[in-house]
């Protein structure tokens, strides 16, 4: 069974500054996506980011980029110029690219709590 | 707009009345599905539905019932809430190869 693991509980960072958060993820799939979600105090949950393994290219957003490591099966996620309201809980989160069964259930991470300093 | 609408917000019910939250999508999306959120546990899927009068469990599916009558709604029930039914709930809905959307949330609290 695939599983995510997101070992920074909590993090900080200066409001301009760039942060990293990490995720690694274990599975026996060659293809599969990776996603970062964004949960604000809302409690919305708002996709920053994707990953398709099969991409060698890292994906951006904007001011998100990821770092993919397929091999190590690592997928972070960098924030630059961060800014108070990028201040939120981040979920890391894994599916199956097989379109079959119950495949599209995502496998989450426990979650990263960013907090940004002014 | 495309969006996964759900309701209500927030509910505080009593143990034992039945409840439903409604989740409906107007993305056609064949696939839809339930999530629990609960601290240190992170989210859990509940049941699934794969197409209209399709649906199964997820892996905490005890004390819940959905259907799929529409393609655009899947609610969510509970028959006999419990204590431990106390959780932030989240419906989502995707598309072949597509991330998922997700609505706004549920805020469930059983006394």
């Amino acid at each position: 069974a695939q599983t995510v693991t997101q070992s920074q509980p909590e993090m900080s960072v200066q409001e301009a500054e760039t942060v990293t958060l990490s995720c690694t993820y274990d599975t026996s799939e060659s293809d599969y996506y990776l996603f970062w979600y964004k949960q604000p105090p809302s409690r919305q949950m708002i996709l920053v980011i994707r990953q398709e393994a099969y991409k060698q290219q890292n994906a951006t957003e904007n001011r998100f980029s990821v770092n993919f490591q397929k091999a190590a099966k690592s997928f972070s996620l960098k924030i630059s110029d961060s800014q108070l309201g990028d201040a939120a809980m981040y979920f890391c989160a894994y599916r199956s690219a097989v379109e079959a069964g119950n495949n599209r259930k995502l496998i989450w991470g426990l979650g990263t709590s960013l907090a940004v300093n002014p | 707009e495309a969006q996964v609408t759900q309701n209500p917000r927030y509910l505080i019910t009593v143990t034992g009345k039945k409840l439903t939250v409604t989740c409906s999508q107007n993305m056609n999306h064949e696939y839809m599905s339930w999530y629990r959120q609960d601290p240190g546990l992170g989210l859990r899927q509940i049941y699934y539905s794969m197409n209209v009068e399709v649906t199964d469990k997820g892996d905490v599916p005890e004390g819940y019932k959905v259907s799929r009558k529409e393609k655009r709604n899947f609610p969510l029930i509970l028959e006999s809430p419990s204590p431990n039914q106390t959780s932030l709930y989240f419906c989502a809905s995707s598309h072949v190869g597509a991330e998922a959307f997700f609505g706004q949330g549920t805020r469930l609290t059983v006394v």
